[in-house]
């Protein structure tokens, strides 16, 4: 089992729709999570940072941890053409040597229609 | 404007010939990392440095040398004993992960897509 499995969609959806991505990880020593949107042919930039569990918002964007069931979500809400990128989740224990890097999942393809 | 700039954009190669991949920062970040980017792979760690003079082989550092002399420039070297040398590689950096105020929060460059025939 990998340690962070991803969809690898394309996921297609019309515009306005409500986006649901997904991780789950096997690693139980993962607390920090992360969502980073990746245009083609870019670099992936960082949309949203949880620590632990629970859930975080940030405009359109809500990122939501359940630990106890090893699965990340980062919803969209009205989404737009614009959000069309590949979504990649990234996870980390605790800081130090190898256990601080990130590990990511192989992202999630979506494209939204106008 | 603070940023990881990565040059070049492209970059061709001969097969056999060794090249070196440009990254600054400059974000004070004390952290930086290099990734390989490859179509249904995801991003894999080669080499990382949380701190000048020092570096950390990642996941797949074979074929692959990185040096640290500077705390803004993190360049890498792809090697002619890298097997499959094409592919995007990204440049990251983050705050650090050691003492007061470390972060995972990583922050990537634009990339430079290495062709090698």
């Amino acid at each position: 089992q990998k340690e962070v499995e991803q969809d690898p969609g394309p996921l297609s959806v019309p515009e306005g729709a409500i986006v649901s991505l997904n991780c789950t990880y096997s690693n139980s020593a993962f607390q920090y999570f992360m969502w980073y949107r990746q245009y083609s042919r870019k670099g992936p930039e960082l949309l949203m940072y949880t620590y632990s569990s629970g859930n975080k918002e940030d405009g359109r964007f809500t990122a939501q941890v359940d630990k106890s069931s090893k699965y990340i979500s980062l919803f969209i809400r009205d989404s737009q053409p614009s959000d069309s990128a590949t979504y990649l989740c990234a996870m980390s224990g605790h800081y130090g040597g190898s256990q601080g890097n990130l590990i990511f999942g192989k992202g999630t393809k979506l494209s939204v229609k106008p | 404007d603070g940023g990881i700039t990565q040059s070049p954009k492209y970059l061709f190669r001969k097969e056999g010939q060794n090249v070196t991949l440009s990254c600054e920062q400059n974000l004070n970040h004390d952290a930086m990392y290099w990734y390989r980017q490859d179509p249904g792979q995801g991003l894999r760690l080669i080499y990382y440095s949380q701190i000048v003079n020092d570096f950390q082989k990642g996941d797949i550092a074979e074929g692959y040398s990185v040096s640290r002399e500077k705390k803004e420039s993190f360049p890498l070297t792809v090697t002619s004993a890298q097997k499959n040398p094409t592919a995007f590689y990204l440049c990251a950096s983050s705050i650090g992960l050691l003492g007061p105020g470390s972060s995972y929060e990583q922050y990537f460059g634009p990339g430079t897509r290495l062709t090698v025939t």
